[in-house]
């Protein structure tokens, strides 16, 4: 079976642009979550989503946003690009929205010019 | 702001030692899993202990937890080259809100040298 998958892999943007990243969950799993991961630093909780609603977010600003299909899969956007968003952006599933384990994809790796 | 704390920052050992890295956290927890992460890719899972037991195995790991002193341990036998990498505890909290998260700690940097 496959994994968590995320596209693209890496990526370059501009300050002030926007860019979306995508995630399809583990077959199955109805949970998907986002992570930030800074250079030398624990990934970051940034949002979570079960059975296609929002159910938490954590500490970043609203120019972060996410949503997921009937299909279980994600995107995750960000506008207005700043330098500080040049981070690994994880994408992680599992089968329920608490007690199971969690699953991470390879990551989408952002840079900000 | 991170949960958890991992000790040592860093650890560095000859193939065939054992290795143990130690998780702290600060709330109480549903769980705790430990993450495997080699240089710029995505996570491994390694194991995910539940905060009613104490002590798990898979393979050449063992995993400890001490929820009366919020920490947990994972020790790594006859470590390998291909054990270096990054090593993280997160903690699944208890259920608020209707939802959960992992928070992670930094994180251990383990080199094993041939």
């Amino acid at each position: 079976d496959a994994g968590v998958t995320q596209s693209p892999t890496h990526l370059i943007k501009t300050r002030g642009q926007h860019v979306t990243l995508r995630c399809s969950p583990i077959s199955g799993h109805k949970s998907v979550s986002w992570y930030q991961q800074v250079l030398g630093q624990g990934p970051q909780f940034i949002f979570q989503y079960y059975e296609k609603e929002e159910r938490g977010r954590g500490n970043f600003p609203d120019r972060f946003s996410a949503r997921q299909f009937p299909n279980y899969s994600s995107e995750l956007n960000v506008n207005a690009l700043l330098l500080g968003d040049s981070a690994l952006y994880l994408c992680a599933s599992s089968l329920e929205y608490s007690g199971n384990t969690i699953y991470f994809g390879e990551g989408s790796w952002l840079t900000v010019v | 702001s991170q949960q958890g704390e991992e000790d040592p920052q860093a650890l560095s050992i000859q193939e065939g030692e054992n290795a143990t890295m130690n998780c702290s956290y600060k709330t109480s927890i549903n769980n705790l899993q430990w993450y495997r992460q080699n240089s710029g890719r995505g996570l491994v899972h390694l194991i995910l202990i539940r905060s009613n037991e104490r002590e798990k195995h898979s393979g050449r790991l063992r995993v400890t937890l001490d929820t009366s002193k919020k920490s947990s341990s994972l020790l790594i036998t006859a470590s390998r080259a291909a054990d270096t990498a990054s090593y993280f505890c997160a903690t699944e909290g208890l259920i608020s809100g209707g939802y959960n998260k992992l928070i992670f700690g930094a994180g251990t940097r383990l080199a094993v040298h041939p």
